[in-house]
């Protein structure tokens, strides 16, 4: 019930692709669904987030997309950079459970030239 | 957002000994949290610091193990008691205004046990 799930794993692009990360999770209290970015030796640093009352939200070159009815959501990057190699984690809290943020198992990105 | 400061860094420490890592932040914040970040692993939620209260830990860590201290809006400790190799991780604070906003972390404590 706690769980998100990630994926994939892993993913490779080339420079100028979109890159798309999915995330899945059970518990229908979770409302709030945020995507942290991290670079080797640095603490994950929010990116972008959504709240269940839209089904997508756009950030510059990023956007969340999300469907209730699936339980799913997902991380589109367009135009990628090598700039955005990093692993990105997905996550999701409750404001019924004092927010704390269950991760994704996170996924790493390499944009290449 | 809030700007914390997490010390030490990095640290090698020897098995049975204890390690007390800090987190400051610049500003009250409602919310602080410590994680444990394995090697390659994703975030696990170690327990949530309440201010003037005993911290609420998530299962699988106890109190003995991993006591938690939040004398204020702005600081917290968590120290890791009788280290062993396994406890070697990374070790995050965050912090956050309230549920559902976004949650600031620190740049972490890398621990290693010998």
């Amino acid at each position: 019930q706690q769980q998100v799930k990630q994926s994939p794993q892993s993913l490779i692009v080339q420079k100028g692709g979109i890159s798309i990360i999915n995330c899945a999770y059970e518990n229908t209290a979770f409302d709030y669904f945020p995507w942290y970015q991290q670079f080797p030796g640095k603490g994950p640093a929010l990116l972008i987030a959504i709240r269940p009352d839209v089904s997508e939200k756009k950030e510059g070159r990023f956007t969340i997309s999300f469907n209730k009815s699936a339980k799913q959501f997902s991380l589109h990057i367009m135009d990628s950079q090598p700039g955005d190699s990093a692993t990105y984690f997905c996550a999701a809290s409750s404001s019924s459970n004092t927010g704390k943020l269950i991760f994704g198992q996170g996924t790493t990105l390499q944009v290449k030239p | 957002s809030a700007v914390i400061s997490q010390k030490p860094s990095r640290d090698i420490c020897q098995r049975g000994t204890s390690l007390t890592i800090q987190c400051q932040v610049d500003s009250q914040v409602t919310m602080m949290f410590w994680y444990r970040q394995q090697p390659g692993q994703s975030l696990t939620l170690i327990a949530t610091a309440n201010q003037g209260s005993e911290a609420t830990y998530e299962s699988g860590f106890v109190i003995d193990k991993f006591p938690i201290s939040r004398p204020n809006l702005t600081f917290s400790t968590l120290t890791v008691s009788n280290m062993s190799p396994e406890d070697s991780s990374i070790y995050l604070c965050s912090v956050g205004m309230g549920i559902g906003y976004g949650y600031t972390f620190g740049s972490g404590t890398r621990l290693t046990v010998v």
